[in-house]
């Protein structure tokens, strides 16, 4: 039974690219959460998405945005990328209308210079 | 705004050693309390508490949800050295526009590091 799966691992980045990270979630779930989560703090929520439709949106401006397709994989995209927007991104998944604990993927370093 | 606190950020001990993490929270239309426990990568999943006064075990970890006074502690007892990681509390809870639409709210962590 796969678990949740993310990839790339790592990314170098430079200010006012873009970046796309994806994630497939574990088997049988159709909710995917994403969580930034810089050094030394706690997960911080983006984004949620279920049924292909973003369903609810933490403090994060529009150059984060969003994809989920069909499978229930989703893409994470940030645009102008910023040196501040260097953390640790996690996914997680879970099953809607389901009171389980979300699992969260390996997540992606991403490194901007 | 839902808010999450977790205390000490930081905690030092001996191997053998008993340790009491504390979360706290203020948040509107809550479901549940989850324990997470982060070493490197992938926080994996502790506990998820849902109503008050219940113990959670697994081995030597317990926790324990007060929903009155709003916080939670996990209990750690016999603590070894490969309990060393960061532990995170979260929160979860519902959109404010209803539905069946959740959301983890989590405090900063505490890292915990166990010396042999």
């Amino acid at each position: 039974d796969a678990g949740v799966t993310q990839s790339p691992t790592h990314l170098i980045k430079t200010r006012g690219q873009q970046v796309t990270l994806r994630c497939s979630p574990k088997s049988g779930h159709d909710t995917v959460s994403w969580y930034q989560q810089a050094l030394g703090q706690g997960p911080q929520f983006i984004f949620q998405y279920y049924e292909e439709e973003e369903r609810q949106r933490g403090n994060f401006p529009d150059r984060f945005s969003g994809h989920q397709f069909p499978n229930y994989s989703s893409e994470l995209n940030v645009n102008a990328l910023l040196l501040g927007d260097s953390a640790l991104y996690l996914c997680a998944s879970s099953l809607a209308n389901r009171p389980q604990p979300q699992h969260f993927g390996d997540g992606t370093r991403l490194s901007i210079l | 705004e839902d808010k999450v606190v977790q205390s000490p950020l930081s905690l030092v001990v001996h191997e053998g050693d008993t340790v009491t993490l504390n979360c706290s929270y203020e948040v509107t239309n809550f479901r549940s309390l989850l324990w997470y426990k982060q070493e490197k990568k992938a926080p994996t999943f502790l506990f998820m508490l849902t109503s008050s006064g219940i113990e959670k075990k697994s081995g030597r970890l317990s926790s324990i949800l007060d929903k009155k006074e709003l916080f939670s502690i996990l209990n750690i007892t016999a603590t070894q050295t490969g309990d060393s990681a960061i532990y995170l509390c979260a929160v979860e809870a519902r959109h404010p526009q209803g539905g069946s639409n959740y959301k983890l709210t989590f405090g900063k962590g505490t890292l915990l590091t166990v010396n042999p």
